[in-house]
């Protein structure tokens, strides 16, 4: 039973483009949760999607934005990148809102 | 707004030590806390889950507890080894909801030989 995954691995952009991130859920999940992690720090909630729809949103800029597909992996958007959005960005599915959240291995993404 | 905090950041223990790691959350309204370890430039893998309603959680070496009223948990490794060399982070879900977690800044431990 393959558990999350993510791509791609690694992503280099420049300041201004926009990028596109994947996330396919364990087998099983339907709820998605996407974080951004600087280094050095711990993670922090950019959003959540459940039955295809953003259920919560952590305070993050509108220039992210997220989209859930019908086999509930998910995709992260960012537009108008800035160097600050380099960063480890990290997905987690669950059973659903109330159980534990099970981590893919994360894209880094290098805003040049 | 909820606020983890750990301490301490950095930790050095020669290997067979016992070592606590701690954690606290300023809103007890959590609905579940979550220890992970994250080696360098991976993702998260969980150790343990601790529903709010449970006072302690134990898996091999490691045996983690919450206490709400207090807004602290810690995270106790028994018999340290190097291979426990990692960041290790805690997370508070909730409210409401164990999917969208609070996340420390973590513990960076090293185990020498």
């Amino acid at each position: 039973d393959a558990g999350v995954t993510q791509s791609p691995t690694h992503l280099i952009k420049t300041r201004g483009q926009q990028v596109t991130l994947r996330c396919s859920p364990k087998s099983g999940h339907d709820t998605v949760s996407w974080y951004q992690q600087a280094l050095g720090q711990g993670p922090q909630f950019i959003f959540q999607y459940y039955e295809e729809e953003e259920r919560q949103r952590g305070n993050f800029p509108d220039r992210f934005s997220g989209h859930q597909f019908p086999n509930y992996s998910s995709e992260l958007n960012v537009n108008a990148l800035l160097l600050g959005d380099s960063a480890l960005y990290l997905c987690a599915s669950s059973l659903d809102i109330y159980n534990e959240q099970f981590f893919g291995p994360g894209t880094r993404l290098t805003v040049l | 707004k909820q606020e983890v905090t750990q301490i301490p950041a950095a930790l050095s223990v020669p290997e067979g030590e016992n070592l606590v790691l701690n954690c606290s959350f300023t809103d007890s309204a959590i609905y579940n806390l979550q220890w992970f370890r994250q080696d360098p430039g991976k993702g998260l893998t969980s150790l343990l889950l601790i529903q709010s309603s449970q006072r302690e959680q134990t898996s091999g070496r490691l045996n983690a507890s919450l206490d709400k009223s207090s807004g602290r948990s810690t995270l106790y490794i028994a018999a340290s080894q190097p291979g426990d060399s990692a960041t290790y982070l805690c997370a508070c879900g909730g409210p409401g909801t164990a999917s969208k977690l609070t996340f420390g800044t973590g513990t960076r431990l090293q185990v020498t030989l």
